[in-house]
């Protein structure tokens, strides 16, 4: 089954304390990115890759590290999180970089940061 | 820079009738696309329908159809025979030719069908 699939899919932590939301995807697609969902804001962009080792920022890519060693795994890392990124963060790929190309979405991690 | 508008906060809707979804966007890209999202009480996001900037027809798939109207940057969605299983969160979304291909998005529209 096609899919994206991030972990874990919930997270309570505190302040300071390092982790990482994995995500990978088995459609070979060449784009991925991680968004942060906050009401009333919608999806906003964090970091995203166009391919192995090309990544670049979003619109809030503050307080967030991404890698990209491998074309399935895209991982978004929290090196010392703080109580403003409780949010729910959402992974995503694409089939196509360009203008056309639809994202299809992991299932959601809902972060606590206390 | 890019922005997408999406006015309703919540709107509601009889089962079976249509109704429409607000969206404008801004952009100096010359060539977009324009997409519309659903998010179920569930929570996952479900892509439902694609707009090309430089597209003639107005995108429809199913129920679901976009209204796009260039010179007066809007692409609002309209969903036909409205079911008890459309009430969810839309958001309305675009990515640009430029600019690093960033998706963007609406604050979004919650929608209630009522039966």
């Amino acid at each position: 089954e096609a899919q994206v699939t991030q972990n874990p899919r919930y997270l309570i932590t505190v302040t300071g304390k390092k982790l990482t939301v994995t995500c990978s995807q088995n459609m070979n697609h060449e784009y991925m990115s991680w968004y942060r969902q906050d009401p009333g804001l919608g999806l906003r962009q964090i970091y995203y890759s166009m391919n192995v080792e090309v990544t670049d920022k979003g619109d809030v890519p503050e307080g967030y590290k991404v890698s990209r060693k491998e074309k399935r795994n895209f991982p978004l890392i929290l090196e010392s999180p703080s109580p403003n990124q409780t949010s729910l963060y959402f992974c995503a790929s694409s089939p196509r970089t360009g203008s056309t190309g639809e994202l299809f979405f992991g299932e959601g991690s809902r972060l606590t940061v206390l | 820079a890019q922005k997408i508008t999406q006015t309703q906060p919540g709107m509601f809707v009889q089962e079976k009738e249509a109704v429409t979804l607000d969206c404008t966007y801004d952009t100096s890209d010359p060539s977009y696309g324009l997409f519309w999202y659903k998010q179920p009480s569930s929570g996952e996001m479900i892509f439902l329908i694609y707009q090309g900037s430089y597209d003639q027809q107005n995108a429809t798939e199913g129920r679901y159809s976009l209204n796009f109207q260039k010179a007066r940057k809007s692409a609002n969605l309209v969903i036909s025979a409205s079911q008890l299983g459309d009430s969810a969160m839309y958001f309305c979304a675009m990515r640009g030719d430029t600019g690093g291909f960033k998706t963007i998005f609406g604050a979004g529209t919650r929608l209630f069908v009522k039966a």
